[in-house]
């Protein structure tokens, strides 16, 4: 079955340091993906999208990499903040317009 | 451009009661979206309306049922609540019409039923 899962539960890193959260997914027709922040108390704030014709994308700090040969999905955050402390979501589509489907969240920890 | 907002932010209910819970889509949004989030866990998807109508719906049983209004605002009801319905309810909107446009998620309702 469909399913999008997280490598790890929690990553604590350096402020200032990059950090890479990983996500693998299993449905090989998925073919748009998102990542996601939440902070407590708020709901999912979009970070960056990639749509499967592509392995790479950017955007302001963050870069979002696609592996569909071994289904893998990275988002890296460069010159991580404490700002930048949340649960972190990958998540999957399969056709435009359909639902998305979300793995567990990575707990994303910076120390100062 | 104002972004999704829901309403209550936080409700308790008593279990085998009704709830409506209400959305306000993103301006310029057309599909609205709803998703069940139990503590701890990642999002998962409830159903869809596009056009007023429901195309798409995820594994919850018939007593989850929603409305998408002209202006494209929406309720989820549920009735006959149970002890395991305690989550946050999240609403999300995006733009049906522009391939795959991301979604904009509120900051839900915080359902506790005792």
């Amino acid at each position: 079955g469909e399913s999008v899962g997280l490598h790890l539960p929690t990553l604590s890193v350096q402020e200032g340091d990059n950090s890479i959260i990983n996500c693998a997914y299993s449905n090989s027709a998925s073919d748009y993906f998102i990542w996601y922040k939440q902070e407590s108390g708020k709901g999912p704030q979009f970070i960056i999208d990639i749509r499967s014709n592509m392995d790479k994308r950017q955007g302001q700090r963050v870069t979002v990499l696609l592996n569909k040969t071994v289904k893998h999905l990275s988002l890296q955050i460069a010159a991580t903040q404490p700002g930048d402390s949340a649960v972190y979501f990958c998540a999957e589509r399969t056709g435009a317009n359909s639902k998305l489907t979300f793995g567990k969240g990575i707990t994303l920890s910076v120390r100062p | 451009e104002t972004g999704v907002t829901q309403s209550p932010t936080h409700l308790i209910k008593t279990r085998g009661q009704q709830v409506t819970l209400r959305c306000s889509s993103q301006s310029g949004h057309n599909t609205v979206s709803w998703y069940q989030q139990a503590l701890g866990q990642g999002p998962q998807f409830i159903f869809q309306y596009y056009r007023e109508e429901e195309n798409g719906r995820g594994n919850f049983p018939p007593r989850f049922s929603g409305l998408q209004f002209p202006n494209y605002s929406s309720e989820l009801n549920v009735n006959a609540l149970e002890l395991d319905d305690s989550a946050l309810y999240l609403c999300a909107s995006s733009y049906a019409d522009r391939g795959s446009s991301p979604l904009h998620f509120g900051n839900g309702t915080r359902l506790t039923v005792t």
